[in-house]
């Protein structure tokens, strides 16, 4: 069963950094394109970052490019990502997806950045 | 970056109806990159349709999608009580990749 656990978020200052992580479990995680999207809760699903099979392709938002960076350890199965200089509309619950096109999701984790 | 657009914001319908959701893009979509996703309230998003009419594993069948270029759909052909719940579009062609606002179907 193909399972995704994030970790990471949690209460941090405007101009903090975070880093979250997510462990996967239960198909080639090595294999596979990666991603991050975001959703203030009660709100519509944003779109963050991904990255390619073995780390060498990464794309991001432009509300993040600069800010923000995704990187995966395929040797540990988990994926990550760095947020700096955070801002309080990065707050959001962050949730990991595994595919080119995101057909599996872990539960998320809620990054709160306070102002 | 694509700007998709999802219509209604809204739909309210009973159980057994059939369901159109529409999602049209600014501009076409790379390959046929479009997908469909459900979430419902506290989870997090399910896949149900990828490359437009491609139903991933274990969706029921009463879901299809369509379409092409900048015009795309989602039918529901028999709602079920499970499948009241917000649905987003979302173009994986280009990036930034981008989601759709959503389009919540409610019991009426």
């Amino acid at each position: 069963e193909v399972q995704l656990v994030e970790s990471g978020g949690g209460l941090v200052q405007a101009g903090g950094s975070l880093r979250l992580s997510c462990i996967a479990s239960g198909f080639t995680f090595s294999s596979d394109w990666m991603q991050w999207v975001r959703q203030v809760p009660g709100k519509g699903l944003v779109w963050v970052s991904r990255i390619n099979s073995d780390g060498s392709t990464t794309n991001y938002a432009d509300s993040v490019k600069g800010r923000f960076t995704i990187s995966r350890d395929n040797t540990n199965n988990t994926l990550y990502l760095q947020m700096d200089s955070l801002r309080a509309e990065d707050t959001a619950v962050y949730y990991c997806a595994s595919g080119f096109y995101s057909v599996k999701w872990g539960q998320g984790t809620l990054v709160t950045v306070s102002s | 970056e694509i700007v998709l657009t999802q219509s209604p914001g809204t739909l309210s319908l009973s159980p057994g109806e059939r369901a159109t959701l529409s999602c049209r893009a600014s501009q076409s979509v790379r390959n046929n990159f479009l997908g469909w996703y459900q979430q419902k309230p506290g989870q997090a998003p399910r896949l149900l349709i990828y490359g437009v009419s491609s139903r991933a594993t274990g969706i029921p069948d009463r879901f299809s999608g369509s379409g092409s270029g900048t015009d795309f759909s989602l039918t529901i052909s028999r709602l079920e009580p499970e499948d009241f719940a917000v649905y987003y579009c979302q173009q994986y062609g280009t990036s930034p990749q981008t989601f759709g606002g959503g389009t919540k179907v409610e019991i009426k």
